[in-house]
């Protein structure tokens, strides 16, 4: 049961265009969520988070955008860079479930820039 | 610098074998992590644990197993009963209760022939 999805493994956009990655979630428990980058052969690093207080949070060239009732988020590159090709992981977690947090990550979308 | 150490980076093994990757963090997080990495399949949780002595079980824990002696370090064993042990494996570790934010290793990937 994949509580976290991400509906397009891949993703090609054009240098200097924007990027919008997807994701959505059926975990009603859910309430933190994150996206995190990741090269071929190396672990992930954060990139930005949301919690579900808030439908929108920026961070530079990057914003998530969160939609609770629809339960979907996204993230927009703008804009695009080609070091930003890389694949893009959605995670979430229960905020409050003190003491058993534990990230559930989608299946991943694969962004390729194009210079 | 501070951070999350994983090795070895790339690690083959004889089928039947049991195997333990390592990770050590100095970020002095209580909180410490395993997943699995398959094409197409996402990061998917092994086992975790909050706090030195203990640990609990993720979604895919059979044919693995842990220990939580020093806060440090949080070494996982790929035993011979796990059936499909080929795979990228990471590490994380975060403040303890909050499972978000956690920050990762560089990875292990384990090839079993």
């Amino acid at each position: 049961d994949q509580q976290v999805k991400q509906n397009s493994p891949s993703l090609s956009v054009q240098e200097g265009r924007i990027s919008i990655l997807n994701c959505d979630y059926t975990n009603s428990m859910f309430d933190y969520f994150l996206w995190y980058k990741k090269y071929p052969a190396e672990g992930p690093t954060f990139l930005i988070s949301i919690s579900s207080i808030k439908d929108k949070n920026e961070d530079g060239r990057f914003t998530v955008f969160l939609n609770k009732s629809a339960k979907h988020l996204s993230l927009h590159i703008v804009p695009s860079q080609p070091g930003d090709s890389a694949v893009y992981f959605c995670a979430a977690s229960p905020l409050s479930n003190f003491g058993n947090e534990k990230l559930t990550f989608g299946t991943g979308t694969r962004l390729t820039i194009i210079p | 610098d501070g951070g999350i150490t994983q090795s070895p980076k790339y690690l083959f093994r004889k089928e039947g074998q049991n195997v333990t990757l390592s990770c050590e963090q100095n970020l002095n997080h209580d909180a410490m992590y395993w997943y699995r990495q398959d094409p197409g399949q996402g990061l998917r949780l092994i086992y975790y644990s909050q706090i030195v002595n203990d640990f609990q079980k993720g979604d895919i824990a059979e044919g693995y197993s842990v220990s939580r002696e020093k806060k440090e370090s949080f070494p996982l064993t790929v035993t011979s009963a796990q059936k499909n042990p080929t795979a990228f494996y990471l590490c994380a570790s975060s403040i303890r209760g909050r499972g978000t934010e956690a920050f990762f290793g560089q990875g292990t990937r384990l090839t079993v022939v």
